[in-house]
């Protein structure tokens, strides 16, 4: 059985600081990871992919990829209050292009 | 990335009655896909809709509860039949982007079973 493991969370961070979510997978096939932020009654929202280890900056984001260890995670960097939602870390099958399997998610509250 | 709706975007049925969902993309795709997500659940994959071929279902799901058509490049529909209270869910629909493998989705259809 494939998984996709994040710790649920709630996950509180003070405004201004870092969040930093983690994310393991068991299918050693898989190349392409993705982090999506789901706010609440919305549906997910694609925020960050990378395919190659090492680490990948957005903005305010930053993904890090480590495939000998299956590890993938996700840093938030000055977290606001409009970053809080539901983070979810999903992995391509890797014998299946184009789908993909969905970790349970970290809630992240963003207090002021 | 692609424009995708879906309709209804919410429902209340009756328990053994069924449901069609409907999702449009504003350009072709060749694969959509059908995701669930259970109350407080995460997503899971329903199945890939192919044009012009038969959907390909994932451990779990069959053709008879979930029959699915996709008759051209922009358009898909999923039908949740004989639906019971467990069937209450967010569906949606997802499209790939240019990279091939990231899946963007659509707002979501509510799904409430009585």
């Amino acid at each position: 059985q494939k998984e996709v493991e994040q710790n649920s969370g709630p996950l509180s961070v003070p405004e201004g600081a870092i969040a930093s979510l983690n994310c393991t997978y068991s299918d050693r096939g898989s190349q392409s990871f993705f982090w999506y932020r789901q706010y609440s009654g919305k549906s997910p929202e694609l925020i960050m992919s990378i395919y190659s280890n090492g680490d990948k900056e957005d903005g305010r984001f930053t993904a890090q990829l480590n495939k000998a260890s299956q590890y993938v995670s996700l840093l938030i960097r000055d977290s606001q209050p409009s970053d809080s939602a539901t983070y979810l870390c999903a992995v391509n099958l890797g014998d299946s292009w184009g789908k993909l399997q969905f970790g349970a998610g970290t809630q992240v509250v963003v207090t002021p | 990335s692609a424009v995708i709706s879906q309709k209804p975007s919410r429902d209340i049925c009756q328990r053994g009655t069924s449901l069609t969902i409907q999702c449009q993309v504003d350009s072709q795709v060749t694969m959509m896909f059908w995701y669930r997500q259970q109350p407080g659940q995460s997503l899971t994959l329903i199945a890939t809709a192919n044009q012009g071929s038969e959907a390909t279902y994932e451990s779990g799901f069959v053709i008879d509860k979930f029959p699915i058509s996709r008759p051209n490049l922009t358009f898909s529909t999923l039908t949740v039949s004989n639906m019971s209270p467990e069937d209450s869910s967010i569906y949606l629909c997802s499209v790939p982007g240019q990279g091939g493998n990231e899946q963007f989705f659509g707002p979501g259809t509510r799904l409430t079973v009585l």
